[in-house]
């Protein structure tokens, strides 16, 4: 079992519909949580980071952590096709700089 | 501009033809780490180094070599590639060493073929 899970898609949808996008993990000792957005043949991105549980927003992003269920999502609205990307969950524990990554979500944004 | 960068971008190689990959960053940061990420698998970390002369083995670390004699560059070496190291590969960095509130920022990536 990998310790993050994370859909590959590819999900679709039309501009201006809100997206959500999910991870799932398993090692308790992740408290540092972040999401990047990659475009096709570029390095990612940082795009939000959250620390242990609560919910943290910018702009049209929105990134939740549920640390008792180990899941953690990031809400999109009013998406763009500017938004049509890669997006990876990351997360590490206290202390460590190592990043275990999901597998990667690929969005498709239509006008 | 603040920036990690990787050469060469793209490269086609034969087995056994030892080969670098540089990365070097301008933010004088302590952390550098290099991932490779293949269809299915994500990211995965190579190597890593927490300062100058100090490495260490990440998840998948058999066929490479790595080096930090200076902060800003952390090359990685294939000492003789194999056609299972056919991949994308990211060279990161992060401003502290032992983790904290700050993250690590991604190269362009390197897209490497081993024929």
């Amino acid at each position: 079992q990998k310790e993050v899970e994370q859909d590959p898609g590819p999900l679709s949808v039309p501009e201006g519909a809100i997206v959500s996008l999910n991870c799932t993990y398993s090692n308790s000792a992740f408290q540092y949580f972040m999401w990047y957005r990659q475009y096709s043949r570029k390095g990612p991105e940082l795009l939000m980071y959250t620390y242990s549980s609560g919910n943290k927003e910018d702009g049209r992003f929105t990134a939740q952590v549920d640390k008792s269920s180990k899941y953690i999502s990031l809400f999109i609205r009013d998406s763009q096709p500017s938004d049509s990307a890669t997006y990876l969950c990351a997360m590490k524990k206290a202390g460590f700089q190592k990043l275990v990554f999901g597998t990667g979500t690929r969005l498709l944004v239509s006008p | 501009e603040a920036q990690v960068t990787q050469n060469p971008r793209y490269l086609i190689t034969v087995t056994g033809k030892k080969l670098t990959v540089t990365c070097s960053q301008n933010m004088n940061h302590e952390y550098m780490s290099w991932y490779r990420q293949d269809p299915g698998l994500g990211l995965r970390q190579i190597y890593y180094s927490m300062n100058v002369e100090v490495t260490d083995k990440g998840d998948v670390p058999e066929g490479y070599k790595v080096s930090r004699k200076e902060k800003r560059n952390f090359p990685l070496i294939l000492e003789s590639p194999s056609p299972n190291q056919t991949s994308l590969y990211f060279c990161a960095s992060s401003l502290e060493r032992d983790g904290g509130a700050d993250t690590q920022y991604f190269g362009p990536g390197t897209r490497l073929t081993v024929l």
